[in-house]
């Protein structure tokens, strides 16, 4: 079946770590995007990408990178996680204009401590 | 800029009754769409339903609908006949001025009580 998949679902992670968050489609969309979502929030767009090896910053300023060197793949990274990244991470995909709509994945809640 | 606000951080609705959820925004572009997400706990976001500018007719899925505001710039979503399964946070969602992604509301959250 068609979906957008996001690995882990849940994270725990101590102060200074690597960290990878995992995004991948099975819908060949070229479109892809990261959110960032803090509790009673919105979200908010930090990355998004319109096909392999194009990313671009979103509207919010972080400090992930993500990379794009699959269609179907879109992790994003954080070097040194701090308490500040605290937060839940979405992974979204579109096939054609934005206006077509998304489909999410189910998201990461990342917890750094 | 493109805003979307949701001035309503929680609502709750009794089964079979009718919810209405606000959203207003703000654009400078004249054909647009705007869109209603469902977020169920713990479940992914899915989209619920979608209104383009230019179409005088509000959207209708099912028991949801729409009531578009063009001039207002106001967005509201409906639901008759409420059911348990939606309980969920629902987002209000536009496209941002640059026409590449989608920005949302903050979101409210609808309980279901029977």
């Amino acid at each position: 079946e068609a979906d957008i998949y996001q690995t882990p679902r849940y994270l725990v992670i101590g102060t200074g770590k690597k960290i990878t968050l995992e995004c991948s489609q099975t819908m060949g969309h070229d479109k892809m995007y990261w959110y960032q979502q803090d509790p009673g929030m919105e979200l908010h767009l930090i990355h998004y990408s319109y096909g392999v090896n194009s990313t671009e910053k979103g509207d919010l300023s972080s400090e992930s990178t993500v990379s794009r060197i699959r269609t179907e793949h879109f992790p994003l990274t954080l070097e040194s996680a701090r308490p500040s990244h605290t937060s839940q991470y979405l992974c979204a995909s579109s096939e054609g204009r934005v206006v077509d709509g998304y489909t999410f994945g189910s998201g990461t809640r990342l917890t750094v401590v | 800029a493109q805003t979307v606000t949701q001035s309503q951080p929680e609502m709750s609705v009794q089964e079979a009754e009718t919810v209405t959820l606000s959203c207003t925004y703000d654009t400078s572009e004249s054909d647009y769409y705007l869109f209603w997400y469902k977020q169920p706990p713990s479940r992914q976001m899915i989209l619920v339903i979608r209104q383009e500018a230019y179409k005088q007719q509000n959207a209708t899925e099912n028991r949801f609908s729409v009531n578009f505001q063009k001039a207002a710039k106001s967005f509201s979503l409906k639901i008759s006949d409420s059911q348990l399964g939606d309980a969920a946070m629902y987002f209000c969602a536009s496209e941002n001025q640059a026409g590449t992604a989608l920005i949302f509301g903050k979101g409210t959250t609808l309980s279901v009580s029977s």
